[in-house]
């Protein structure tokens, strides 16, 4: 079993809809919770993080982090065709400094 | 947050042959790591490079294969030796930054090498 699960799409969504975007981990010691944006032919970038339970807003970006369930999301408000990219989910335990990956989804937004 | 640029940016390549990718950071730093990136998969950390020391592979990675150099403080290259099909990859050079008042990292990336093996 992967310790972070994520559904690599695509996801094709209409310009104005509501995107959540999910990964689930394995890993109970898992305390930082990221999100990172790639566009094509670029590298990833940090989006959003959030540190144990709870919600972070950021604009139209929602990152949320149920623990009990081992869960994230990420929730993209009036989604936009420049939203298109592929969003990556990353985890670091408490202990260390390795950042854990999901597999990533790629997100369309159409005009 | 430190600016990185990887050359080439992409390459066809054919089996058996060894391609050399090159990271040069804006700033000074500690540890440069570098990741491969295959379609639907995790992003993989192959190893982490330290100026003036060996660098150090993650399971399923050997110096061999994808020997590293790191000259000094901003540079470092990533070797992939006898190129097979299945190193049909993006591959990532970073950095990482402490999250201000958080114990953990961020990871800066370069836009990446994508390697095509024939």
């Amino acid at each position: 079993q992967k310790e972070v699960e994520q559904d690599p799409g695509p996801l094709s969504v209409p310009e104005g809809a509501i995107v959540s975007l999910n990964c689930t981990y394995s890993n109970s010691a898992f305390q930082y919770f990221m999100w990172y944006r790639q566009y094509s032919r670029k590298g990833p970038e940090l989006l959003m993080y959030t540190y144990s339970s709870g919600n972070k807003e950021d604009g139209r970006f929602t990152a949320q982090v149920d623990k009990s369930s081992k869960y994230i999301s990420l929730f993209i408000r009036d989604s936009q065709p420049s939203d298109s990219a592929t969003y990556l989910c990353a985890m670091i335990d408490t202990g260390g400094f390795k950042t854990i990956f999901g597999a990533g989804t790629r997100l369309f937004v159409k005009a | 947050s430190a600016v990185i640029s990887q050359k080439p940016s992409r390459d066809i390549c054919q089996r058996g042959t060894s391609l050399t990718i090159q990271c040069q950071v804006d700033s000074q730093v500690t540890m440069m790591f570098w990741y491969r990136q295959q379609p639907g998969q995790s992003l993989t950390l192959i190893a982490t490079a330290n100026q003036g020391s060996e660098a150090t592979y993650e399971s399923g990675f050997v110096i061999d294969k994808f020997p590293i150099s790191r000259p000094n403080l901003t540079f470092s290259t990533l070797t992939v030796s006898n190129m097979s099909p299945e190193d049909s990859s993006i591959y990532l050079c970073s950095v990482e930054d402490r999250l201000e008042g958080t114990g953990a990292n961020v990871l800066t990336f370069g836009a990446g090498s994508r390697l095509t093996v024939l």
